[in-house]
């Protein structure tokens, strides 16, 4: 089955600095790879997602590049914030699936 | 707004206890899912159901069970509690790939 490795575990910026969060997947056939976001006490949202024919996908200060052939896919965030802070976990699904299987999830504290 | 409601935020259960979580959503999703979060884990299925009284086992579905008779709500029952199910506990409902997540039910087994 299919499994997804994310690293950093936790990752300290100061405010304004970039944050790269990277992601590895094991399974070829995975066409679907969201982020979420989740802060302190509360529930998981979908923050972007690419899809496997897509090569980078932008919204706001936040991006999502993925690389098929190394099977693996990042998180970028610009400008960072201190709202930024939070657990940011990345999944992937195969092609016919219905199950997301997630990363161990990156703690990201965003320094003012 | 999609809204997932899990009935119960904080649940205390003593080993060996049968444990029911119960999860309801209102958009009419075909797809639901059990999450177990534990820290440094991320997020792990347990069970999940495309469509009512249909279920599939997740990737650590040892120890738990699901019912789904009607297409809002989706269970999971712990059918004698361990302490190694103390955990974060989060039900999920889909359309089109994208998950909706209730608040979570933070289980403490002692």
């Amino acid at each position: 089955g299919e499994n997804v490795e994310q690293h950093p575990s936790t990752l300290s910026v100061q405010e304004g600095d970039s944050a790269v969060i990277k992601c590895t997947y094991s399974d070829s056939a995975s066409n679907y790879f969201p982020w979420y976001k989740q802060e302190l006490g509360k529930r998981p949202q979908l923050i972007i997602d690419i899809r496997s024919n897509v090569g980078e996908k932008k919204d706001q200060r936040i991006a999502v590049t993925l690389n098929k052939t190394a099977k693996h896919f990042s998180l970028h965030i610009t400008e960072t914030q201190p709202e930024d802070s939070a657990v940011y976990f990345c999944a992937a699904r195969g092609e016919y699936g219905n199950k997301l299987v997630f990363g161990a999830g990156t703690i990201l504290r965003v320094k003012s | 707004d999609v809204k997932v409601t899990q009935s119960s935020r904080y649940l205390v259960k003593r080993t060996g206890e049968k444990v029911f979580l119960e999860c309801v959503q209102d958009m009419d999703h075909e797809n639901m899912f059990w999450y177990r979060q534990d820290p440094g884990l991320g997020l792990r299925l347990i069970y999940f159901s495309y469509d009512v009284k249909m279920k599939e086992k997740g990737d650590i579905p040892e120890g738990y069970s699901v019912s789904r008779e009607k297409k809002e709500r989706f269970s999971l029952i712990l059918e004698s509690a361990s302490t190694n199910q103390t955990s974060m506990y989060l039900c999920a409902s889909s359309l089109k790939g994208e998950l909706f997540f209730g608040e979570g039910s933070r289980l403490t087994v002692l």
